[in-house]
């Protein structure tokens, strides 16, 4: 098991503004996934990279992964207000270990 | 299909009484998760089941106990409750478990609404 930390810990935008998140991690993965969470809620999965992959897409979303850095982005383009939540990064093995998530903003 | 759901949604208990958190999937999952998750702050995870019959703690375990019933249901167990565990309480399940999962979404976890936990 390990833990995602995302960076940054906030951030703050205009709608129609791209937003991009980092993910780092310590140890070799097998996949890592990109949660949402929308305030008080549960989460919601975006999508799923797995280590032999460099780039993966789902809508606005554009998902990284640099396994020789042990870090992954998540890009969202021209964000819109209900984009608004948090989001969180995670190695997909059984002891899935959240970490704190970026709290993302979009300003109408 | 109504994906995972958790009883009670709201729960306010006296410091030293004992309840129970429900959660049940009919998704046919094989592993089943218990989060915690306190005000501005990510998910703790409390308990785990890679499959039924099996059990293993999370990262913040003290003060709770868990029953992987069947392959459904998963329970959470307070047995004296603290102020301190007070925070919204997120059960979660996923395909992928020991005993097998298969597909492009077996890594994915479904979560719950969450139960609102406050202990006096």
């Amino acid at each position: 098991s390990q833990q995602g930390e995302e960076d940054p810990q906030a951030l703050s935008i205009q709608e129609g503004e791209n937003a991009t998140m980092n993910c780092s991690y310590k140890t070799s993965i097998n996949n890592l996934q990109w949660y949402r969470q929308n305030s008080g809620r549960g989460l919601v999965h975006l999508i799923l990279i797995r280590s032999n992959e460099r780039e993966k897409h789902s809508g606005r979303l554009r998902v990284t992964l640099d396994t020789s850095k042990k870090s992954s982005s998540l890009l969202i383009t021209a964000s819109r207000a209900a984009d608004t939540a948090s989001y969180f990064c995670v190695e997909g093995g059984f002891k899935t270990i959240f970490g704190a998530g970026t709290r993302l903003f979009v300003k109408a | 299909n109504a994906g995972v759901t958790q009883t009670p949604k709201f729960q306010v208990l006296k410091t030293g009484q004992s309840m129970t958190l429900q959660c049940a999937q009919d998704m046919n999952h094989n592993s089943m998760y218990w989060y915690r998750q306190d005000p501005g702050m990510g998910l703790r995870l409390i308990y785990y089941s890679a499959s039924e019959g099996t059990t293993d703690k999370g990262e913040v375990p003290n003060g709770y106990n868990v029953s992987r019933l069947n392959k459904r249901e998963f329970s959470l167990r307070l047995e004296s409750a603290a102020p301190s565990q007070t925070s919204v309480y997120f059960c979660a399940s996923r395909p992928a478990g020991l005993a097998g999962g298969r597909g492009p979404l077996t890594h994915t976890q479904y979560f719950g609404p969450g139960t609102r936990l406050t202990v006096l």
